[in-house]
């Protein structure tokens, strides 16, 4: 099983700074690599597919990188609805796995 | 707008069984794939299986963890997906999502990603005796 691993656990991030997390698999996922952001009470919502491909509405301060084993999460500008917990998720091998999470703050 | 609506939590023993359902709507749901995915409250996202359409014969894959005691199944005259979940344990207890992948188009067809682009507001499955 392909294992997630992320970093930082926590990331507590002042309003309009620039916020980087950062995922890495155990072995190569090629370009088969998501992010979700999920808040408290609700369901994780879809942010970035194939490594920097924004999903439909998402706003383009968020944005995603890597290749192979690395991948990063940016958001360039951290306004308060970014708050809540991201997940990266990989669909290059079965089963498909997430990461553990990183658990973004608002200063 | 495509919605997904799961229901069928609720607290059972272990041992026990469940069978939970997701409705669609707002989307030609016999082409659709269907995953389950489960969070333990406050842990994180877990992959329990899929279930691809009946044009891909309707194929399913499961996560070690429950194979062989989840099925997943589909009425497609009734846009809906379950998750039948038998020889219920302790560590099954979770919230239950089921959820759609994206999809894309090239010069060669339409294809699923293995992501979870839509996503219902997901049940509660407790088993504890």
């Amino acid at each position: 099983e392909m294992v997630m691993t992320q970093s930082p656990a926590t990331l507590s991030v002042s309003p309009g700074e620039r916020a980087t997390l950062s995922c890495r698999a155990s072995q190569s996922v090629t370009r088969f690599l998501a992010w979700y952001h999920q808040k408290p009470g609700q369901a994780p919502r879809l942010l970035i597919h194939d490594v920097s491909n924004r999903a439909t509405g998402i706003p383009v301060r968020i944005s995603g990188s890597g290749s192979g084993t690395e991948f990063t999460l940016t958001i360039s500008s951290l306004q308060p609805e970014d708050s809540g917990v991201y997940y990266c998720q990989q669909y290059n091998n079965w089963p498909l796995t997430f990461g553990g999470g990183t658990k973004v703050e608002i200063k | 707008e495509i919605q997904l609506v799961e229901s069928g939590g609720g607290l059972v023993k272990p041992g026990g069984s469940l069978r939970l359902s997701c409705v669609a709507s707002g989307l030609n749901f016999k082409y659709a794939w269907v995953n389950w995915v489960r969070q333990v409250p406050g842990k994180g996202l877990e992959w329990v299986g899929r279930i691809k359409s009946q044009v891909d014969d309707e194929t399913t894959e499961y996560n070690s963890p429950v194979r062989g005691r989840f099925t997943i199944s589909r009425d497609d005259s009734k846009n809906t997906a379950f998750l039948q979940m038998d020889s219920l344990q302790s560590d099954d207890t979770a919230m239950y999502y089921c959820s759609t992948p994206s999809f894309f188009s090239d010069a060669s067809g339409s294809y699923f990603r293995n992501d979870f682009y839509i996503w219902g507001q997901g049940t509660l499955v407790t088993v504890s005796s």
